[in-house]
């Protein structure tokens, strides 16, 4: 099973700042790697496919990289609306696993 | 616009037995593999299990292997997740979520206590 470590676990900053979020793969998931938005009491909202490509309607403030072991999702000019965990997910093999998700405050 | 809507959750006693279904509409059913994934109470997500359109491929999660069934019905445009002997771990909101572009349900919450 391939296990995604993310980082931090929590977040907090204040808006219009930018951040940064990691989630490591124990071995290369390629770019099949996605990132979802969870704000309290919804589900999961898809924000990035294959590592890097915005799914539709997604803000550019959003964005992402990474390829291998090592993913980024980057969020510019931080909104209270942001106020969400974020998870990642591997799509490249089964079992499908997600991240144990970071937790973005605003300040 | 794609909807997916779960319903069949709720209380059940372990080693009962429940049958979640997702309706959805919006898109072309029939040609798009499904999932269901679940989030125990303040935890993260878990995959559950996948089916392909035809539904000539399943999978499992190594937790669910053995007791929970994935299918559907691409003529009633619907998914469902039959789960038996059923464990207090089990409980979670259980989401139906398309394989394609990963649109979610709003989930159905299942509840395995005595």
């Amino acid at each position: 099973e391939i296990v995604l470590t993310q980082s931090p676990a929590t977040l907090s900053l204040y808006p219009g700042e930018r951040v940064t979020l990691s989630c490591r793969a124990s071995q290369s998931v390629g770019t099949s790697l996605a990132w979802y938005q969870q704000k309290p009491g919804q589900p999961p909202r898809l924000l990035i496919n294959d590592a890097s490509d915005r799914a539709t309607g997604i803000s550019a403030r959003f964005s992402a990289s990474g390829f291998g072991t090592d993913f980024t999702l980057t969020v510019s000019r931080l909104e209270p609306g942001d106020v969400a965990v974020y998870y990642c997910q591997q799509r490249y093999d089964w079992p499908l696993t997600f991240g144990q998700g970071t937790r973005l405050e605003i300040k | 616009e794609v909807q997916l809507v779960e319903s069949g959750g709720g209380l059940v006693k372990p080693g009962g037995s429940l049958r979640l279904s997702c309706a959805a509409s919006g898109f072309i059913f029939s040609r798009i593999s499904m999932n269901w994934v679940r989030q125990a109470p303040g935890k993260g997500l878990e995959w559950v299990s996948s089916i392909t359109n035809s539904s000539g491929y399943t999978s499992y999660a190594d937790s669910v292997k053995g007791r929970f069934t994935i299918s559907r019905d691409n003529a009633k445009n619907s998914l469902y997740l039959q789960m038996n002997s059923l464990r207090a771990e089990d409980t979670a909101v259980y989401y139906c979520a398309t394989a394609k572009g990963w649109e979610w349900g709003q989930g159905t919450t299942v509840t395995v206590s005595s």
